[in-house]
């Protein structure tokens, strides 16, 4: 089937602008998580979804930075007023989750193919 | 906090040969998942293997298999007939199974993998 997609593939900004990062997952899979690949700080969790429950907004590293999931479904990653430092790739993953398969099988993440972002 | 570590940030292998990826981890939990994913130039993340720290049994998955030591806090990647497509960029993961905790993976920074004729 169909595996997690992401969208825009390349986005380029100017500083103060705002972003939006898509993510599509793979059907039927209840946990959606983003992460961030950057230079410096390698991959960095940032924020996990899973079904209705209240996001995992842990590793979200400014107030710039939000998500939302509607529908259980399609995730938007928003990064309000970008900054140089926000320049990254920008993973976005999916689980299983819920099921009778073997836990790990459920809770193993596949990825999408990311968002370059560049802010320039 | 947990912790994964790569030392080798390069390797290199002759295709045909066999090369070992190295990947140690820090936890005082005694169940957790280890995972090995590759990233090739196309930036997806594939899985390519995973463990289950409670089994003794290594993982394999044809080509790939992996060495756990649990003591040791181990987790190395061997792939054995190396093909040109093996290069790229390969990541050790860590997830916690305590309830409560983010369902996050905690990577290592990653062993860049060239596959040479």
């Amino acid at each position: 089937g169909a595996g997690v997609s992401q969208s825009p593939s390349n986005k380029v900004t100017e500083k103060g602008k705002d972003v939006e990062l898509r993510c599509d997952p793979i059907s039927g899979h209840t946990a959606l998580y983003w992460y961030r690949q950057s230079l410096g700080q390698g991959l960095e969790f940032l924020i996990y979804f899973q079904g209705n429950s209240a996001p995992d907004k842990s590793g979200l590293p400014s107030d710039r930075f939000s998500a939302e999931r509607t529908g259980g479904s399609v995730s938007t990653l928003t990064i309000q007023r970008t900054q140089q430092e926000d320049s990254a790739v920008y993973l976005c993953a999916s689980s299983l989750w819920g099921g009778t398969s073997g836990r790990a099988v459920r809770e193993t993440q596949y990825f999408g193919p990311g968002t370059r972002l560049l802010v320039l | 906090a947990q912790t994964v570590t790569q030392s080798q940030p390069e390797m290199s292998v002759q295709e045909a040969e066999t090369v070992t990826l190295s990947c140690t981890y820090d936890t005082s939990e005694s169940d957790y998942y280890l995972f090995w994913y590759k990233q090739p130039p196309s930036r997806q993340m594939i899985l390519v293997i995973r463990q289950e720290a409670y089994k003794q049994q290594n993982a394999t998955e044809n080509r790939f298999s992996v060495n756990f030591q649990k003591a040791a806090k181990s987790f190395s990647l061997k792939i054995s007939d190396s093909q040109l497509g093996d290069a790229a960029m390969y990541f050790c993961a860590y997830r916690s199974l305590i309830t409560g905790t983010a369902s996050k993976l905690t990577f290592g920074t990653g062993t860049r993998l060239q596959v040479t004729l």
